[in-house]
């Protein structure tokens, strides 16, 4: 079965810092990953995916995640984080080759510090 | 384009009654989903529709049930509701609702059961 665990409920960063979003995944296959994001009071945006390829995948914002398929992660980053960063994120997972259904992460909080 | 709509925007209900959720997906999308959102349980995944047939179906007791209409619009309706049913209630669409396609959001349906 597929699952995704985003082990911190919640990450502070000091603005101008480098920020990281952990999360890992297991599927039966190939997974597709996301990254999605919500503002307060706000449906969730898309942020980046990966499909294939690059493991380094570039996204909206400035934000970027990194695709290891032997730890099974797929972390989110950005170098430099801005107080509008501040937001609920989500990892999600879905089995490539199947028509699966879209399994998220339970979120991660992500509070940047003036 | 004008996005993903959800109506309403807030619902208060009281435990035994149901309720109707309304989604407008973006046009051309044919692909319609459905997640509750909680703070406990993050999101989970309700059920898909695409061209009006039930795609995939989430782990949810059979209160909860979907339809799509031929314009892609979709309905959700939650019979008999308990107060654990109290949640955002979000819509996502994609064009085609394959595997590899980011979704499309919209702002949410906040329901309370008292």
């Amino acid at each position: 079965a597929q699952s995704v665990a985003q082990p911190e409920d919640q990450v502070n960063v000091a603005e101008g810092n480098p920020l990281t979003v952990k999360c890992t995944y297991s599927v039966s296959g190939n997974p597709y990953l996301f990254w999605y994001v919500q503002y307060p009071n706000r449906g969730l945006q898309f942020l980046l995916k990966y499909i294939t390829g690059d493991n380094l995948v570039k996204g909206s914002y400035g934000f970027e995640a990194e695709f290891n398929k032997s730890q099974t992660s797929f972390h989110l980053k950005k170098p430099s984080a801005l107080v509008s960063d501040s937001a609920l994120y989500f990892c999600a997972v879905r089995d490539r080759g199947r028509d699966d259904k879209i399994i998220f992460g339970k979120g991660t909080r992500l509070h940047i510090l003036p | 384009k004008a996005g993903v709509t959800q109506t309403p925007r807030y619902l208060i209900k009281t435990r035994g009654q149901q309720v109707t959720l309304s989604c407008s997906p973006i046009s051309g999308h044919r692909s319609v989903s459905w997640y509750q959102q909680t703070p406990g349980q993050g999101l989970q995944f309700l059920f898909e529709y695409f061209s009006e047939t039930q795609r995939n179906k989430g782990n949810f007791p059979g209160r909860f049930s979907g339809r799509q209409f031929s314009n892609s619009r979709s309905e959700m309706n939650v019979s008999t509701l308990e107060l654990g049913d109290s949640a955002l209630y979000l819509c996502a669409s994609s064009p085609q609702g394959a595997a590899n396609e980011k979704l499309f959001f919209g702002s949410g349906t906040q329901l309370s059961v008292l």
